[in-house]
């Protein structure tokens, strides 16, 4: 059983640019989460998919914009990257919206 | 914005040792879960506590809930070398979605 899956591993990219992440949650699961976790911190909610829609937004601005397709996949769209985006980006799935999530190994965003 | 905040932010232990951290947390939860990471990995789920609930096992853990002075302990029993990773707990409010992390604890375990 494929737990969450999480691509690319690593990305560099550079100021202004734009960049898209992507997220399988694990068999059986329907909501997907994501989070922004910087050097030496807690992962920071950014917003959460339910059947396609999202459901809940943290405190991050509209650069960031999000996706959920049909099978339950997700996507993170982050425009006009700034240096300060550089973070470890998770993405987690879980059956409802207070239940244990399961995170993937996240994708490593460097701003150049 | 955070919710939990860790104590200590790291410790330091020799195996065999347990090991106890704490997490204070500001609004009522509708459960408080704790989790690992391993360096530069994904976060693992350990062990969820509704707020009801005061006190729960799951092998070497033991997680306590006092909601009236809004915190939380983990500690770990017999800790290993494996154990050496940073503990985070993460709480869930009612009527909300989203999860909220505290900055986390560095444990290690020296063999």
């Amino acid at each position: 059983d494929a737990g969450v899956t999480q691509s690319p591993t690593h990305l560099i990219k550079t100021r202004g640019q734009q960049v898209t992440l992507r997220c399988s949650p694990k068999s059986g699961h329907d909501t997907v989460s994501w989070y922004q976790q910087a050097l030496g911190q807690g992962p920071q909610f950014i917003f959460q998919y339910y059947e396609e829609e999202e459901r809940q937004r943290g405190n991050f601005p509209d650069r960031f914009s999000g996706h959920q397709f049909p099978n339950y996949s997700s996507e993170l769209n982050v425009n006009a990257l700034l240096l300060g985006d550089s973070a470890l980006y998770l993405c987690a799935s879980s059956k409802d919206r207070d239940q244990p999530q399961h995170f993937g190994d996240g994708t490593r965003l460097s701003i150049l | 914005s955070q919710q939990g905040e860790e104590d200590p932010q790291a410790l330091s232990i020799q195996e065999g040792e347990n090991a106890t951290m704490n997490c204070s947390y500001k609004t009522s939860i509708n459960n408080l879960q704790w989790y690992r990471q391993n360096s530069g990995r994904g976060l693992v789920h350990l062990i969820l506590i509704r707020s009801n609930e005061r006190e729960k096992h799951s092998g070497r853990l033991r997680v306590t809930l006092d909601t009236s002075k809004k915190s939380s302990s983990l500690l770990i029993t017999a800790s290993r070398a494996a154990d050496t990773a940073s503990y985070f707990c993460a709480t869930h409010q009612w009527n909300n979605n989203d999860m909220r992390f505290g900055a986390g604890t560095r444990l290690t375990v020296k063999p």
